[in-house]
């Protein structure tokens, strides 16, 4: 069945480290790829989005995205995470009109 | 940027009331929305597609009698929980695409707990 894959389901880092999501998708053809961030209370915001062009993506706080198509993935990437990161992160893939979201990862940074 | 109001953040009602949740897209139009419900640390599932003055898509599994949706203009869907359980507790979130920048953006949600 299509999907979105994200295998990280749980990671804590301490502030500074480096962070990589995990994401896969099982969609053929043209893919429209997106990272969200979901803060505690808060609503969902846009993290970055490819579509087409570089596959390297660069979005808001410091997060980039590599969409490697014979990979089928869209990993999100930020070298130094601080405490603010703490948060759940989703991604999804757009097909037709729709977003198709993963399962989330949620992440954790001590200070 | 595009702003979407969901309303209310959170709703008590008993069960086998209905509760109406709107969303409002303040300042574009939103020719197409989507609901999606949340479960506690899970992810997002699309519920239905809300068209402007047309029947609502629903997602196989959803029921549309339990999940009313209209979508009577442009700036406003609304998701009328039908004679709710609790098993219809929830996070409900709404969503319209910004047709300029092909994205999507997301209402605040909606915490409906019915007992």
């Amino acid at each position: 069945a299509q999907s979105v894959s994200q295998h990280n389901h749980h990671v804590i880092l301490s502030e500074a480290a480096s962070l990589e999501l995990g994401c896969n998708y099982s969609y053929g053809g043209t893919v429209n790829l997106f990272w969200y961030v979901q803060y505690p209370g808060q609503h969902l915001q846009l993290l970055l989005k490819y579509f087409s062009g570089d596959p390297l993506v660069k979005g808001i706080k410091g997060f980039e995205a590599e969409f490697i198509k014979s990979k089928f993935s869209f990993n999100l990437r930020k070298p130094s995470v601080q405490w603010s990161d703490t948060a759940e992160y989703f991604c999804a893939v757009k097909r037709t009109d729709k977003l198709i979201f993963g399962t989330g990862t949620r992440l954790q940074v001590f200070p | 940027g595009a702003v979407v109001s969901q309303h209310p953040s959170r709703v008590i009602c008993k069960s086998g009331t209905s509760v109406k949740i709107e969303c409002r897209s303040l300042d574009f139009q939103a020719t197409t929305m989507f609901w999606y419900r949340q479960f506690p640390k899970k992810s997002l599932m699309l519920m239905a597609t809300s068209n402007e003055g047309s029947k609502a898509t629903y997602e196989q599994g959803v029921e549309k009698d339990k999940f009313l949706i209209n979508h009577a203009s442009l700036t406003l869907s609304t998701l009328t929980v039908t004679s709710a359980h609790p098993e219809d507790s929830s996070f409900y979130i709404c969503s319209a695409r910004t047709v300029e920048d092909y994205g999507y953006t997301f209402g605040s949600g909606t915490r409906l707990t019915v007992v």
